[in-house]
């Protein structure tokens, strides 16, 4: 089993529906990242959140709303998604972040999601 | 800025058969990460190797060796006496050091690579 757990593992939703995925790592890790991932696609960069603070956001539509309540945990709300949202949505946790190079991420399974 | 580049999008190997996965990097900087993922049809990204940027031998982890040559940029995955379970997408990735500033992985476009038995 990986380190990092991500729940629900499927998730459907509607276009008007609010959800929320969820992430939680018990390594000591005090960095959080959320990747998109599309079919036959590369991981892309959402949010990195370090030491519990939004530290990158890269241009992602604010209908993705981040959290970080503690250390261990990295939530990632929905609200009015559209269908071209559907995708795999990978939590990732390393030491710290701007640790060393060589300290690379452990990730979750991913929750796969269908905007219907 | 950084890019990784992987020129094969879909590789078949024998079982047994040892197979090499190539990818090739562009950076300014002198110190950096390089990272192999793998990812199965279920998803999970799972950690290969590294290999740090001077480190002057090459990484190797069981079935799993870089090939890495600094000066052209490249850090080819090798992977010996293949498996039918290493069937499965094949991401390489690169991660500047601290002084960069908040430098998270970036992946190339990777490598699907296809067991026969």
């Amino acid at each position: 089993d990986t380190e990092v757990t991500q729940t629900p593992k499927h998730l459907v939703m509607g276009m008007t529906n609010k959800k929320s995925l969820k992430c939680e790592q018990h390594m000591g890790h005090r960095a959080m990242y959320w990747y998109k991932q599309k079919a036959k696609k590369p991981p892309e960069l959402m949010f990195v959140y370090s030491y519990e603070k939004l530290s990158i956001n890269e241009s992602v539509p604010s209908r993705f709303s981040p959290e970080c309540p503690n250390s261990s945990l990295l939530n990632l709300h929905l609200h009015a998604l559209q269908p071209e949202d559907s995708a795999l949505y990978l939590c990732a946790s390393s030491l710290r972040q701007g640790a060393e190079s060589n300290y690379g991420y452990t990730f979750g399974s991913g929750t796969r999601l269908t905007v219907v | 800025a950084q890019k990784i580049t992987q020129t094969q999008p879909g590789m078949f190997v024998q079982e047994k058969e040892a197979v090499t996965l190539d990818c090739t990097y562009d950076t300014s900087d002198q110190s950096y990460g390089l990272f192999w993922y793998k990812q199965p049809s279920s998803g999970e990204m799972i950690f290969l190797i590294y290999q740090g940027s001077y480190d002057e031998q090459n990484a190797t982890e069981g079935r799993y060796s870089l090939n890495f040559q600094k000066a052209r940029k490249s850090t080819n995955l090798v992977i010996s006496a293949s498996q039918l379970g290493d069937s499965a997408m094949y991401f390489c990735a690169m991660r500047d050091p601290p002084t960069s500033g908040n430098t998270p992985l970036v992946f190339g476009k990777g490598t699907r690579l296809s067991v026969i038995a």
